[in-house]
């Protein structure tokens, strides 16, 4: 999978917009990108995904730039929950392509009440 | 629906001994992948099963196995054990079949902790 690039962690003030990038400049044209986020003391969970157009589900929205060699997970108000580890990661979904997923470091997001 | 369940919990072992993690996933998930996150190298691929067959595994020795049965349950093995595969061994399952998508979500459970002294 291609590889993705995200800041080591962020701040964020209770009850704002975060918004949390992702580079992604080898990204393929089969390549979703997916977010996921771990709690602590529990395993990751997926937050969203999309291929190239903007997603949004109860969780948050996804925005993809028009080249997609980036994208930007936006919590639109962060809550004290929402403090986790984001996981940027990009899937093949090219046929015979690796079906594993491959995390990267993430993003630890520190939200202050 | 019930989630992805992961026994046990937490364990504590020694080395040289050997150790079985299960894992039963969501019902009507076909697929079942494992991973081992540790401080230093992250979230790891293990392997992954689907209709009882390995699909895929990752880089690990031959010690780390598994197998899935024919409710979808899958349970993995550590033989020989070493201090460093003190980890969160992860499973996780999804509706996958043979039309792989990357679209494709996975559902983890939380995880079996194991120390090894």
């Amino acid at each position: 999978d291609a590889k993705t690039t995200q800041p080591n962690s962020m701040e964020s003030n209770e009850e704002e917009p975060v918004h949390l990038p992702c580079n992604h400049s080898t990204i393929s044209g089969t390549d979703y990108i997916h977010w996921y986020r771990q709690l602590p003391s529990q395993g990751p969970e997926y937050v969203i995904h999309g291929l190239t157009s903007n997603v949004n589900n109860r969780m948050a929205s996804l925005a993809i730039a028009e080249d997609r060699k980036s994208s930007t997970l936006i919590l639109h108000r962060a809550t004290l929950r929402d403090a986790a580890v984001y996981y940027c990661i990009l899937r093949d979904g090219a046929a015979g392509s690796a079906r594993q997923l491959t995390f990267g470091s993430g993003t630890q997001l520190t939200v202050l009440p | 629906k019930a989630g992805v369940t992961q026994t046990p919990r937490y364990l504590i072992k020694t080395r040289g001994q050997q150790v079985t993690l299960s894992c039963s996933p969501i019902s009507g998930h076909r697929s079942v992948s494992w991973y081992q996150q540790t401080p230093g190298q992250g979230l790891q691929f293990l392997f992954e099963y689907f209709s009882e067959t390995q699909r895929n595994k990752g880089n690990f020795p031959g010690r780390f196995s598994g197998r899935q049965f024919s409710n979808s349950r899958s349970e993995m093995n550590v033989s020989t054990l070493e201090l460093g595969d003190s980890a969160l061994y992860l499973c996780a399952s999804s509706e996958l079949s043979d039309r792989f998508s990357g679209a494709n979500v996975l559902t983890f459970g939380a995880g079996s902790r194991l120390t090894v002294l």
